[in-house]
């Protein structure tokens, strides 16, 4: 069984300050783990994906995340928060042995103050 | 190439009347899954379908159904609806057997179901 923790629904930040998104999962084969954005009244958008090819992972718009084994972590990251940024962010994981179903998170909306 | 498209965008139904939302996936992808986003529960996956059959089942009521055509285009049912039916239904494409749990969904931009 596969699960996905985000800690903190929200989080508030200063336009320019290090963005910084907790996710915590737990799978009992070697996970497959994403980051998705989501805007308001839209669907989700990828913003990067470990897949076991390298520990930090750079996505779009800036954004990168570190997969931490021994912490079961995928934290996001962004050294300088935009506006722009301001949405909810949902982590989630897959695995081979899920067919086809990714587990997600609780999802974090992320404010950025100007 | 063409994303995930999802129709209608926004629809209001009465309690008790029967909905149908469609979703065609991007070209080449077989695969399409369903997902309900609320406010309060997050993302609850719905189904999944994988050539025409419905390969993975979530924990809702059998008001909730769905199908899948030859051209990959799929369509979820809702009967009988019900106030706490209010949503925005997501599909999610992906290419193959297993490439949503590896590589990731493509989402549509949803559906908004409003029930009054």
């Amino acid at each position: 069984a596969q699960s996905v923790t985000q800690l903190g629904s929200h989080v508030s930040v200063s336009e320019g300050a290090l963005v910084l998104l907790r996710c915590n999962y737990s799978s009992s084969v070697p996970p497959y783990l994403f980051w998705y954005v989501q805007y308001p009244n839209q669907g989700l958008q990828l913003l990067l994906k470990y897949t076991s090819a390298a520990t930090l992972v750079k996505g779009i718009n800036g954004f990168e995340a570190e997969f931490k084994k021994s912490e079961t972590s995928f934290h996001l990251t962004k050294p300088s928060a935009h506006m722009s940024d301001a949405a909810e962010y949902f982590c989630a994981v897959g695995s081979d042995n899920a067919g086809n179903m990714l587990t997600f998170g609780g999802g974090t909306r992320l404010m950025v103050k100007p | 190439k063409a994303g995930v498209t999802q129709t209608p965008r926004y629809l209001i139904k009465t309690r008790g009347q029967q909905v149908t939302l469609s979703c065609s996936p991007i070209s080449g992808h077989r695969s399409v899954s369903w997902y309900q986003q609320t406010p309060g529960q997050g993302l609850q996956f719905l189904f999944e379908y994988f050539s025409e059959t419905q390969r993975n089942k979530g924990n809702f009521p059998g008001r909730f159904s769905g199908r899948q055509f030859s051209n990959s285009r799929s369509e979820m049912n809702v009967s009988t609806l019900e106030l706490g039916d209010s949503a925005l239904y997501l599909c999610a494409s992906s290419l193959g057997q297993t490439g949503g749990s590896i590589y990731g969904y493509t989402f549509g931009s949803g559906t908004r179901l409003t029930v009054v």
